[in-house]
């Protein structure tokens, strides 16, 4: 199957820094990339659609100016958490969709996920 | 509104036995349906996926039963093995339509007993 990465896998930072988690597929070329929240025993809610060249689409409730998203190629995504506190300690997921017109349209691959502490 | 819904929460089977975790949608637009698990601290990985022109598809010991005018869904795994204890998230989406996102289920944590 297609390889989406995340980096980093674990990060710990203080209240009121900002964090970059990194969403890279590897061996295919992303239009769209989504980026999700889970909690623990939790489903994973979705908080963005990324476009390569254009704005993210945010999900209701999810601060646009809190989360910043930048899909700056066809295989990179980055989520930026600005000024984190303890409530946006969670698992952040990244997925991709592969391209249309092969034999894996339509598929969704995850990343392994990103761990955000925020002391 | 929850477009997807699945159950059991959570199943215990044991070694050798017939899981069976199953997802009603509501959406008819939705025409793929994918199943993921996933393992602690891990992302989800797709098992195995399904479309509404097919009643059931099989992929070693993962099945999937499709209904459409029930508009219902299954995963069911043969042989359980203490491996395939994690959670699985059944899904749905329309994505011919456009980049549209994965609607996920809650989530079956599923443990298989020796």
């Amino acid at each position: 199957g297609a390889v989406v990465s995340q980096h980093p896998s674990r990060v710990i930072c203080k209240s009121g820094t900002s964090v970059k988690i990194e969403c890279r597929s590897l061996d295919f070329q992303a239009t769209t990339m989504f980026w999700y929240r889970q909690f623990p025993k939790q489903s994973l809610m979705l908080m963005a659609t990324s476009n390569e060249g254009s704005k993210a689409t945010y999900e209701q409730g999810v601060e646009k100016d809190k989360f910043l998203i930048n899909h700056a190629s066809l295989t990179l995504s980055t989520l930026t958490v600005t000024s984190a506190h303890p409530e946006d300690s969670s698992f952040y997921i990244c997925s991709a969709r592969a391209p249309k017109g092969g034999s894996r349209t339509d598929t969704q691959y995850f990343g392994p996920g990103t761990r955000l502490t925020v002391l | 509104q929850q477009q997807v819904k699945q159950s059991p929460q959570s199943l215990i089977v044991q070694k050798g036995g017939i899981s069976i975790i199953n997802c009603a949608y509501e959406n008819t637009a939705f025409d793929y349906f994918p199943w993921y698990q996933q393992f602690p601290g891990k992302g989800p990985a797709l098992l195995i996926a399904i479309r509404p022109d097919v009643s059931e598809k099989k992929e070693g010991r993962f099945t999937i039963s499709f209904n459409k005018s029930a508009k219902q869904f299954s995963l069911h795994i043969m042989d359980s093995q203490p491996g395939d204890s994690a959670t699985y998230f059944c899904a749905a989406t329309f994505p011919r339509s456009g980049n549209t996102p994965l609607v996920f289920g809650k989530g079956t944590r599923l443990s298989v007993i020796a």
